[in-house]
């Protein structure tokens, strides 16, 4: 069972336009949602992340939005460059109690092609 | 800034072998995970440790074992390998206090033949 589900599969949009990906969770236990980002054959980098205390964050060009009510969350690339094309992956850690944070349950990915 | 290490970057292995991965987490950081992720698919959770001791366990298979250093180094120790257990794999590193972001290696790609 997928825990946090990720739309769209595959995103095409031209150099300049903003990319919009969107997440779902089950687990209201979640309280922590990174994106991370991934090249061909690269380890997955942290983007930027959220707590669902705020509905909002923005670093640069790239933003979360959140929907604590409705479990979702988005990631919005605005002015998106041919060098943003990747995978695109939301995350969240389930806590394994006690001193440390958990696994990450990634989405599915989004494929982002930007075309100059 | 240091970063997650891993090696081998790059690894062939014939069916039934055994193969060994190693991860150096960023220093200071205490806590490791395993991942491993398939063509086409997002990264599965396989095993964490938090000084030396194993602290979740994912989809691991029987045939994997793995293990925490004094050094906070983790090795996975992956036998009787099968052509299914190509794929990529990486070490994720955290810092437990406050620590939920976890930095991700290069990975180290198993082919398996």
């Amino acid at each position: 069972q997928q825990q946090v589900k990720q739309s769209p599969q595959s995103l095409i949009v031209q150099k300049g336009g903003i990319s919009i990906i969107n997440c779902a969770y089950e687990n209201t236990a979640f309280d922590y949602f990174p994106w991370y980002q991934q090249f061909p054959g690269k380890g997955p980098a942290l983007l930027i992340a959220i707590r669902p205390d705020v509905s909002e964050k923005k670093e640069g060009r790239f933003t979360i939005s959140f929907n604590k009510s409705a479990k979702q969350f988005s990631l919005h690339i605005m002015d998106s460059q041919p060098g943003d094309s990747a995978t695109y992956f939301c995350a969240a850690p389930n806590n394994a109690g006690g001193t440390s944070y958990g696994k990450l349950t990634f989405g599915q990915g989004t494929i982002l092609t930007v075309h100059p | 800034a240091a970063g997650v290490i891993q090696s081998p970057r790059h690894l062939i292995k014939e069916k039934r072998e055994t193969a060994t991965l190693k991860c150096y987490p960023i220093p200071r950081h205490d806590t490791v995970y395993w991942y491993q992720q398939g063509p086409g698919q997002d990264p599965q959770f396989l095993i964490s440790f938090y000084e030396k001791m194993q602290s979740d366990k994912g989809s691991i298979p029987d045939r994997f074992s793995a293990q925490q250093f004094s050094d906070y180094h983790s090795e996975l120790n992956m036998s009787s390998l099968e052509l299914g257990d190509s794929a990529l794999y990486f070490c994720a590193s955290s810092l437990s206090a406050g620590g939920e972001t976890q930095y991700f290696g290069p990975g180290t790609r198993l082919l398996v033949l």
